[in-house]
């Protein structure tokens, strides 16, 4: 298998502009959630995915943080416009969850640098 | 504040030694979950311990949980460079790992 797949792994913008993260999960796996890690606050929670459907976006930090998954297999972190506080190394993982599994599978991230 | 606290912070110790990392938390829990992150790369998961178990091994790894006190302990035995990393404890509340809270994480350094 190969894994929660993440791109790009480096992104550097300038401010204002748009930035899309895509990731696509283990196949098979029924939940995606997106993490962003920073030196400052750590690893957090920014929005989880079940069967497709957004379930808890309150890890959200405002309105130009946007999130999608259009099906199964490809998820979408969009952020619009940048700001230089948002960079910070941006994971996606995947699990079963349930019974079947409840250890996450994290992909190797991407490093976003805002300008 | 987080559900997990690791400490300490930062650990460095000798190949062959044994390390140690504590989590502390919060609320009750179904499970906790222990991670790895080298530097550079995304969080692999080393091994979870439900909260009706009291200690479980895989490899080198000891897992103790003390759900009275909150709190849970990673031993690392026999410890080696390659062990170098970042050691989270995840904390799943609802048991379905679908929401798991990382603590802050335990820096270790093993020098050769």
């Amino acid at each position: 298998d190969a894994g929660v797949i993440q791109s790009p792994r480096h992104e550097v913008t300038e401010m204002g502009q748009e930035v899309t993260l895509r990731c696509k999960p283990i196949s098979g796996h029924n939940s995606l959630f997106w993490y962003r890690q920073t030196m400052m606050r750590g690893l957090e929670l920014l929005i989880y995915f079940n069967n497709n459907v957004p379930i808890d976006d309150s890890g959200m930090p405002e309105d130009r943080f946007s999130a999608k998954m259009p099906n199964a297999s490809f998820s979408t972190l969009k952020i619009q416009p940048s700001e230089p506080r948002d960079s910070a190394v941006y994971f996606c993982a995947s699990t079963k969850g349930g019974l079947a599994g409840r250890e996450q599978f994290f992909g190797p991230g991407t490093r976003l640098t805002v300008l | 504040s987080q559900q997990g606290e690791e400490d300490p912070q930062a650990l460095s110790i000798q190949e062959g030694e044994n390390a140690t990392m504590n989590c502390s938390y919060k609320t009750s829990i179904n499970n906790l979950q222990w991670y790895r992150q080298n530097s550079g790369r995304g969080l692999v998961h080393l091994i979870l311990i439900r909260s009706n178990e009291r200690e479980k091994h895989s490899g080198r790894l000891r897992v103790t949980l003390d759900t009275s006190k909150k709190s849970s302990s990673l031993l690392i035995t026999a410890s080696r460079a390659a062990d170098t990393a970042s050691y989270f404890c995840a904390t799943d509340v609802g048991g379905d790992g679908r929401q798991l809270t990382f603590g802050s994480g335990t820096q270790l350094t093993v020098l050769p």
